[in-house]
């Protein structure tokens, strides 16, 4: 089963809106890491958050990490229509030798 | 030019038959992946190389095998191609230096349609 779980599954905004998408997992990490698709192409990587971090940011991005309730979130401000993909967290788990990914979020934001 | 490449790009091909997918990388990474992605399900480990001669099963490899054929190069075979191995395959490389936590570098993948 997935590490982690993103939710809303789907999320639509109009642009200049924030846009929030939250991840939870099931087993300690050492880091969670955020990842972005674009339809039909290869995941970018956006962000890497380690377990003693509780947030960061990146331009329009920040990131969250609450390890007592195992969860994580995104926020993008000020959404644009460029914005619009798929957005994948990532766990690298104590004792896991590869990332494991969620399900994903697909963000539409409306011009 | 892409730092990390994948052919064909797609492919149709018919119940039975052996397909191989090819990963090559200009990163100077260490470590392969190979992924499945299939629609609402994100992304899934079949096979993963650490190095030439460190090759592991990921989460779903039953039905494929794989190749490290130099530390640029992973290539992903399907031995008897079935219906429901039609998906989306990434391949990404990492370096090694930060443990699973670095970032990956994903190809543009290789759709795959099994009839």
């Amino acid at each position: 089963s997935q590490q982690g779980e993103e939710d809303p599954q789907a999320l639509s905004i109009q642009e200049g809106e924030n846009a929030t998408m939250n991840c939870s997992y099931k087993t300690s990490i050492n880091n969670l890491q955020w990842y972005r698709q674009n339809s039909g192409r290869g995941l970018v990587h956006l962000i890497l958050i380690r377990s003693n971090e509780r947030e960061k940011h990146s331009g329009r991005l920040r990131v969250t990490l609450d390890t007592s309730k195992k969860s994580s979130s995104l926020l993008i401000t000020a959404s644009r229509a460029a914005d619009t993909a798929s957005y994948f967290c990532a766990t690298d788990g104590k004792g896991r030798r590869a990332l494991t990914f969620g399900s994903g979020t697909r963000l539409q934001v409306q011009p | 030019d892409a730092d990390v490449t994948q052919t064909p790009r797609n492919r149709i091909t018919k119940t039975g038959k052996r397909i191989m997918l090819e990963c090559s990388q200009t990163k100077g990474h260490d470590r392969m992946y190979w992924y499945r992605q299939d629609p609402g399900l994100g992304l899934r480990l079949i096979y993963y190389s650490f190095d030439v001669k460190d090759i592991n099963k990921g989460e779903i490899s039953d039905g494929y095998s794989v190749s490290r054929q130099a530390q640029a190069k992973f290539s992903l075979s399907l031995e008897s191609a079935i219906p429901n191995q039609t998906a989306l395959y990434f391949c990404a490389t990492s370096d090694g230096l930060a443990g699973p936590a670095n970032e990956q570098f994903f190809g543009p993948g290789t759709r795959l349609t099994v009839l």
